[in-house]
């Protein structure tokens, strides 16, 4: 399968821990990256590879995987990190890259 | 730090050639690690790859959009386009370049455009 499935919603306390899921068969073979999207604005890549995060994004933001299923951890969530939440990995057959459903994340 | 800026008609008719330009700034596409790459996004829905062109103009396309697309490089003007043909309202996306990386497991897309819609009227 090509597809990345994500849960629709998700909402988080300020100050909890929230963690958004990726599943697809491609994750087997290749890492997820992840990316912040908020309204009427570009998406911005929050974390990659195993875990790594560009400059400038903070460190409550780490990335893991297992087996078919990638996650995305925000560890004390801020009211900043209310947004849309993208996974992305090459798929299965190697010919394309594809995104996942999104994942609306609400901090309460 | 990598910047992009898409350009482009906001209005295509139906069936004729979506053309979009990316100018990137601070950074030399000449030369560059990074493949450049344009992705899509339809309204209210998630977002698609279209392809990637790197600057020996290699180019790598969505099956999906394959036989529609076509991606350029300008080295000298740092700029990089999109042409895609015979659009629809199907077509009707905000469409954003991005640098993209690669290394065989690992994939991203590190720097994006600000995003410019498309419409396609009928």
């Amino acid at each position: 399968s090509s597809e990345l499935t994500q849960d629709p919603a998700v909402s988080v306390a300020l100050g909890q821990t929230v963690t958004i899921t990726c599943q697809g068969d491609s994750l087997r073979s290749y890492y997820a990256s992840w990316y912040q999207q908020k309204p009427g604005q570009a998406p911005v890549l929050v974390v990659y590879g195993k875990n790594s995060r560009p400059s400038g994004i903070p460190g409550r933001f780490s990335g893991s995987t297992s087996k078919n299923k990638a996650s995305l951890t925000i560890t004390g969530a801020q009211a900043e990190d209310e947004a849309d939440y993208f996974c992305n990995s090459r798929d299965s057959s190697g010919d394309s890259y594809v995104f996942g459903t999104g994942t609306k994340v609400t901090v309460l | 730090q990598v910047q992009l800026r898409e350009s482009g008609p906001g209005l295509v008719k139906a069936s004729q050639t979506l053309s979009l330009t990316c100018t990137v700034s601070d950074y030399s596409i000449s030369g560059s690690d990074y493949y450049w790459s344009w992705i899509r996004q339809l309204p209210g829905k998630g977002l698609e790859w279209i392809g990637y062109i790197d600057d020996s103009e290699t180019t790598y396309y969505n099956p999906s959009l394959k036989s529609r697309v076509s991606l350029s490089i300008e080295s000298s003007k740092n700029q990089f386009s999109l042409n895609l043909r015979s659009v629809t309202a199907a077509d009707t996306a905000v469409y954003y370049c991005a640098t993209f990386l690669g290394d065989g497991y690992n994939y991203y897309f590190e720097h994006w455009g600000q995003g410019t819609l498309v419409t396609v009227s009928s």
